[in-house]
């Protein structure tokens, strides 16, 4: 069964700091992967997508996501962070065309970006 | 487009009274989800539709909770009878197509006292 892992609760980094925020998956064949952003009282805004191609995505607002696929990982990245990327992201993935499509989030990684 | 559109965006409701969530999606899009969030289970998917037909419903807690798509512009989560612990934002999504992005309503946020 397809499974996506986000171990961190919470990322710290400063403003105009990098950032990561990291995901894991587990999915049989090749995976769709996903990350969204959720700001208080809204629903889920996509940011970006890996479908195939290079494993350097980007996406909206500035970040990018690399697909790797020996560590079946797709950490997302921001070469440098804004207190308004303070938010809840989510990384999610999809089984391919042929298995039954679902769309499965991770636990969430909440964000703050201090001054 | 409008994006996904959820009704009502606040409900509340007393325990053992019925009721039911509606989402319109995007026009054009044939992939419809049900999600659940909570602080303590995350964002939990409920159901999944396809071509107006449910794909899994693996994720639907218990018979109290049901899910239709009687056509490809409108669904709905009824759950019945409601209770407390079924307190939570409930979303939808829809895609179009099995391999894309999908796109979230702003959720209905549902308390049962």
């Amino acid at each position: 069964a397809q499974s996506v892992a986000q171990p961190e609760d919470q990322v710290n980094v400063a403003e105009g700091n990098p950032l990561t925020v990291k995901c894991t998956y587990s999915v049989s064949g090749n995976p769709y992967l996903f990350w969204y952003v959720q700001y208080p009282n809204r629903g889920l805004q996509f940011l970006l997508k890996y479908i195939t191609g290079d494993n350097l995505v980007k996406g909206s607002y500035g970040f990018e996501a690399e697909f790797n696929k020996s560590q079946t990982s797709f950490h997302l990245k921001k070469p440098s962070a804004l207190v308004s990327d303070s938010a809840l992201y989510f990384c999610a993935v999809r089984d391919p065309p042929g298995g039954y499509n679902k769309l499965i989030f991770g636990a969430g990684t909440r964000l703050a970006v201090h001054p | 487009d409008a994006g996904v559109i959820q009704s009502p965006r606040h409900e509340v409701t007393e325990m053992g009274q019925e009721v039911t969530l509606r989402c319109k999606p995007i026009s054009g899009h044939n992939s419809l989800f049900w999600y659940r969030q909570t602080m303590m289970r995350g964002l939990e998917l409920l159901i999944y539709f396809n071509n107006n037909v449910p794909i899994d419903d693996s994720g639907m807690p218990e018979d109290r909770f049901s899910a239709k798509m009687p056509n490809a512009s409108f669904s709905t989560l009824k759950i019945q009878p409601s209770e407390p612990r079924d307190s939570a934002v409930y979303f939808c999504a829809s895609s179009s197509s099995s391999y894309t992005e999908a796109f979230f309503g702003q959720g209905t946020r549902l308390t049962v006292v």
